[in-house]
């Protein structure tokens, strides 16, 4: 089936600092989603992506469409402490009836002690 | 903003027992699935849920589970004899046509079988 690896697994951040994290499949997607995971709670929908090359922003997010078609890149703008979480790619197999998604294993963004 | 609501937050059954997760979806969404987080691991996809009939489930979703949408506003995942390995978050999504990719998570409910 369709994998998809984050790097890194985990990073630590400073406030203040830009983080940047990414996402590559085995197999092209024509559809990117990066979600957030905070402790305990469902995924939340930070951006989706639609195009090859698209670059989208959502407030201090910001997330690219890579041109292969295999890959996606997120990255957060001067981090503060709300960002920390686990943060996770999805790809979509679309289909008439439901688009199941596949996940990615999650970058888990951690504050510097 | 609507948003997708699971209850209940936390389940403990034992073993072999049945259990049922109840969501209820974003009111004008079509699209409904059930996905699950074992502990540390990712988000895994279980089935998915259109015109009150499955449209695609995974490997995991055997005879032991079920879904049901009961009436207009309920989607519910029955886990008819729960096994040690069911523990985990269950989480519930909706979207609002085929055509969007972009599924709305419940909260989930951590189930934990003793």
């Amino acid at each position: 089936g369709q994998q998809l690896n984050q790097s890194p697994q985990s990073m630590f951040i400073q406030e203040g600092e830009d983080v940047s994290m990414n996402c590559t499949s085995s197999s092209i997607f024509n559809t990117w989603l990066w979600y957030k995971q905070d402790p305990g709670e469902g995924p939340v929908l930070l951006i989706a992506l639609y195009k090859a090359g698209e670059l989208t922003s959502n407030g201090r997010l910001t997330a690219q469409f890579g041109t292969t078609r295999k890959d996606s890149f997120l990255n957060i703008s001067a981090s503060i402490p709300s960002d920390v979480g686990i943060y996770f790619c999805a790809g979509p197999m679309i289909k008439a009836a439901g688009n199941k998604l596949t996940f990615g294993g999650g970058t888990r963004v951690l504050v510097k002690p | 903003e609507p948003e997708v609501t699971q209850t209940p937050s936390h389940q403990v059954t034992q073993m072999g027992q049945e259990v049922i997760l109840r969501c209820v979806p974003i009111s004008n969404h079509l699209y409904f699935y059930w996905y699950r987080q074992i502990l540390g691991q990712k988000v895994e996809f279980l089935v998915s849920f259109y015109n009150n009939e499955i449209s695609e489930k995974s490997e995991i979703f055997d005879d032991q589970f079920s879904v049901e949408r009961p009436d207009g506003s309920n989607f519910t995942l029955k886990i008819r004899s729960t096994k040690l390995e069911d523990s985990a978050m269950y989480f519930c999504a909706s979207s609002v046509a085929s055509s969007s990719v972009e599924q709305y998570f419940g909260p989930g409910t951590r189930l934990t079988v003793t």
